[in-house]
């Protein structure tokens, strides 16, 4: 199975930030690799797929890159509602698998 | 609007049975690649399995802790997704959400990516 790993596991930020999360897979998943938000107790949601492709609806100040091993998801001035986990998830083989999340709390 | 709703969860016993249905609409469901997700209480998104769509064979695929003991099914003239649980264990005590699968790209180079969730039903596994 691809083990996928993301760092770091919990971070903090001020209104206006720009937040880097990074996922690493334990081998090549070329751009097969999505996002997703979730917020206490709700369902998660698309964020982004092919590594860089915004989710119709996603504000554009979140952008994703990456290819092969190593993938960033960037926030550019994250804003309240952005406070959430986030979660990447490759789609190369099977088993999908997903990281085990980075929680980005208010500082 | 696509929509997904979960029920059947419950309260079970270890080695019991039961069995999760999705409701999907606004969507053409027979078409449609499923997947069900689950999350322990305080953890992480753990993908439990897929169904593809019976026109492209409706073929099934499922993660290493519960192949054997889980099955996906569907029935396209309810719009329902179902998850068969048997041999349930403590481990197994979750939410569970079911995903309508999208994928972009071509062909041979499809990206799949889990587009639409349910807000998801409680199993709990506990004597």
């Amino acid at each position: 199975d691809i083990q996928m790993t993301q760092s770091p596991s919990s971070l903090s930020a001020s209104v206006g930030d720009r937040v880097t999360i990074t996922c690493r897979a334990s081998q090549s998943i070329s751009t097969y690799l999505n996002w997703y938000q979730q917020k206490p107790g709700k369902a998660p949601k698309l964020l982004m797929y092919a590594a860089s492709s915004l989710q119709s609806g996603v504000p554009s100040r979140f952008s994703g890159s990456g290819s092969g091993t190593d993938f960033t998801l960037t926030i550019t001035s994250v804003q309240p509602e952005d406070f959430a986990t986030y979660y990447c998830q490759q789609s190369y083989s099977f088993p999908r698998t997903f990281g085990q999340g980075a929680k980005l709390e208010i500082k | 609007e696509v929509q997904l709703v979960e029920s059947g969860g419950d309260l079970v016993e270890p080695g019991g049975s039961l069995t999760l249905s999705c409701a999907g609409s606004g969507f053409t469901f027979s078409h449609a690649y499923m997947t069900w997700v689950r999350q322990a209480p305080g953890k992480g998104l753990e993908w439990v399995g897929r169904i593809k769509s019976k026109g492209e064979g409706g073929t099934t695929d499922y993660g290493e802790p519960v192949k054997g003991r889980f099955t996906i099914s569907r029935d396209d003239s309810k719009n329902t997704l179902y998850l068969h649980m048997n041999s349930l264990k403590t481990e197994d005590t979750a939410a569970y959400y079911c995903t309508w699968v999208s994928r972009w790209g071509r062909r041979a180079d499809y990206y799949y990516y889990m587009d639409v969730w349910g807000k998801g039903t409680t199993v709990t596994v506990s004597s």
